[in-house]
Parts: structure tokens; sequence; C-alpha cells
């Protein structure tokens, strides 16, 4: 057990160019969760995947954000047309079915600075 | 107003005191209650986990739930320099389509110098 793992760790970006980031749960676990952490915040909700399915989606995620699952392991987390208030460590967490769902592993999280 | 309130500090101690960190919520639906520890430029690590009111203790750390009043807390005995890091209370539904999603406090800086 490799822990959640997220590619890039650093994104630099100018403005209005899309990014896609990574994410790899743990092995096994059904549920996988995006927040977004900007600087002196705590974390924020984005969305979340019970398997392949998206189950929840917060306001914060403008029709620029899109997130995939799409066989239930690895999530893709794309940012169309980027802005500068998109800036901020984006982190990504999952949960197995036995914990229920609130203990929740995180990865190390992608910094995204756009220009 | 926001979901939960955590006084951001920043917090600096002795090596060995006592710290407390704590957070209130306004949102009675909150039944799980969690504190992360995260340093600088790294995700998130959680540390304590509870789902009803009481103390949960590990090690040096306690955690405590007061439901009736809406406040959490987390004490840190003997406290150490590997210990400064942002402390972050994070909270959970009980069910729903919101089930598992966690709102976090503002988190916490905490410094223990030697």
């Amino acid at each position: 057990d490799t822990g959640v793992s997220q590619d890039p760790r650093h994104k630099i970006t100018k403005r209005g160019q899309n990014v896609t980031f990574r994410c790899d749960p743990i092995s096994e676990h059904n549920r996988l969760y995006w927040y977004r952490q900007t600087l002196g915040q705590g974390p924020e909700f984005l969305t979340y995947f019970q398997n392949e399915a998206q189950l929840e989606k917060s306001r914060l995620l403008s029709d620029r954000f899109s997130a995939e699952r799409p066989k239930g392991s690895f999530s893709t987390l794309e940012i169309q047309r980027t802005e500068q208030g998109d800036s901020a460590m984006y982190l990504c967490a999952s949960s197995s079915r036995t914990s229920g769902g609130t203990t929740q592993y995180f990865g190390p999280g992608t910094r995204l600075t756009v220009l | 107003q926001k979901e939960v309130e955590q006084d951001p500090g920043p917090l600096s101690v002795p090596e060995g005191a006592i710290v407390s960190l704590n957070c209130t919520y306004s949102n009675s639906a909150f039944q799980y209650f969690m504190w992360y520890r995260q340093y600088s430029r790294k995700g998130p690590e959680l540390l304590m986990y509870t789902y009803s009111s009481g103390n949960k203790e590990d090690g040096r750390f306690t955690a405590q739930v007061d439901k009736s009043s809406k406040y959490i807390s987390l004490f840190i005995r003997d406290s150490q320099p590997s210990d400064s890091a942002t402390y972050l209370c994070a909270l959970a539904n009980a069910g729903g389509t919101s089930y598992g999603k966690l709102t976090f406090g503002q988190g916490t800086i905490l410094t223990v110098h030697p």
C-alpha cells in the first residue's frame, strides 16, 4: 500500500490554458474525493466519487471544472481556461467501504500556479 | 457565518507544554469529528477520528467532543518540536449524499520551540 498519489506535484500555467491533474487512490478504496486548499485556509470540498459514479459536486466546481473516474480506480480533474483565482493546492483523498467514508487519506496534493 | 470556526493562531509553545486546539461548529448534522495534521506543502494526515461525545486518547493526543455545545478539542501532551504543523479539524455528516464530505476549519498553525 503506497498511499494516495497525485501527479503532477506542481503545475505552472498561463491564464487561459487547460490543465489536468491525476489522482491514484489507495488500492480498493471505493470512494475518492477532490478538495481545494488556498493559502491559510482549510481544504474545501469539490466533488467525490463512489466507484465510477460522481455523487456530489460543490458549487465551487464551476463549469470550467470537470472530474472523472472512468473505471472506478484513478481520477482526473481538469480545469479549462484557467484563471488566476484557480491558483491553489488541489488535494485528492480516498476512503474504503469498511471505514464508512469518513476516514479519508490524503495525497500530497498538486500545487497549481496560474500566471 | 462559517459552518466550522477554528482559531488560526499562530500558537507558539515551549517543548513539553500541553497544547489545546479547538473548533466550534454550527450544523448539528455533523456526527463525525476528525483532526488532521498538515506539514508545510504536504497533504493532511489523519490524527484522530471520533464519532460520539466524550474523549478519545491516542498516545500524547486526546480528542474531545461536546455535541451539546458544538465544540471539539484536541489536546497534545508533552509537545515536541516535531509537532510543529498546521492542525485542521474536519467534520462530516452522518448520511445522505453528503456522507463523507469533510468540512474543514481554517487550521491552527502550531510551533513548538526547543
